[in-house]
């Protein structure tokens, strides 16, 4: 049973930087063809990518939000962890993990996803 | 990169039919077809409904079909239930060094009357 959950602060401060947990289970990202996106979704907003990371530790971006981003992973742990530096209160968003296929394209199993929300 | 056009809303009665449209680029929608369609009930994480422009998961109901037009990819729901109230999105792969690796649409509310 495939399975994640993200973790993080509810509430950031503009110019903080936020870091995301997303812990998963029932797969493995080492195994070829596994990857791990990071989607967000402002309130009453459509879904925006923001990152990948695949079984190869290649990684890809948001070309729009590329130099705010990193992603990273812990195979060991089943976890990857997404960073945005100099957060906005337009930021402020639903933010989900979804295991990807690196062959189909397809985000196949999501978190719950976490709300963050940026504001002084 | 500019996100697929959707329509805002579609709605149609029980057991009727609709389609929503999903419009795109040759270089997303119409250059691959790793189009997908996500179902979202209010308050809940998205669900995987259409991978590969047709392909439905194990688990979704067959009243959901998926298609593809040139830059236009399209998701029908038959036999409209009450259930399938909700939004829609359909997203596609891109590849290109200076777009992003993934666009969604825009989103649809789907509502039954």
């Amino acid at each position: 049973q495939v399975t994640l959950r993200e973790s993080g602060p509810a509430l950031v401060k503009p110019t903080q930087t936020l870091t995301l947990t997303c812990t998963f289970s029932g797969f493995s990202l080492s195994t070829s063809g596994m990857c791990v996106s990071w989607i967000r979704q402002p309130p009453g907003k459509a879904l925006e990518w923001l990152a990948l990371i695949d079984w190869d530790d290649d990684k890809y971006y948001s070309t729009s939000l590329k130099t705010r981003l990193t992603i990273s992973k812990d195979t060991s742990k089943n976890q990857v962890v997404l960073t945005m530096t100099n957060m906005d209160p337009v930021d402020t968003a639903t933010y989900y993990c979804a295991r990807t296929s690196g062959y189909d394209f397809t985000f196949d199993y999501w978190g719950q996803g976490t709300l963050v929300t940026v504001s002084s | 990169q500019s996100a697929l056009t959707q329509p805002a809303s579609v709605s149609g009665s029980p057991g009727q039919s609709i389609t929503i449209s999903c419009t795109g680029t040759s270089s997303d929608v119409g250059g691959y077809n790793y189009v997908s369609w996500y179902q979202q009930h209010p308050g809940k994480a998205p669900k995987l409904m259409i991978y590969e422009v047709s392909n439905r998961p194990s688990g979704v109901s067959n009243r959901f079909s998926g298609s593809k037009s040139g830059n236009t990819a399209s998701l029908t729901i038959s036999g409209l239930q009450a259930e399938d109230e909700a939004d829609y999105y359909c997203s596609s792969y891109t590849s290109s060094s200076t777009l992003n690796n993934y666009v969604f649409g825009t989103g649809t509310k789907v509502t039954v009357l």
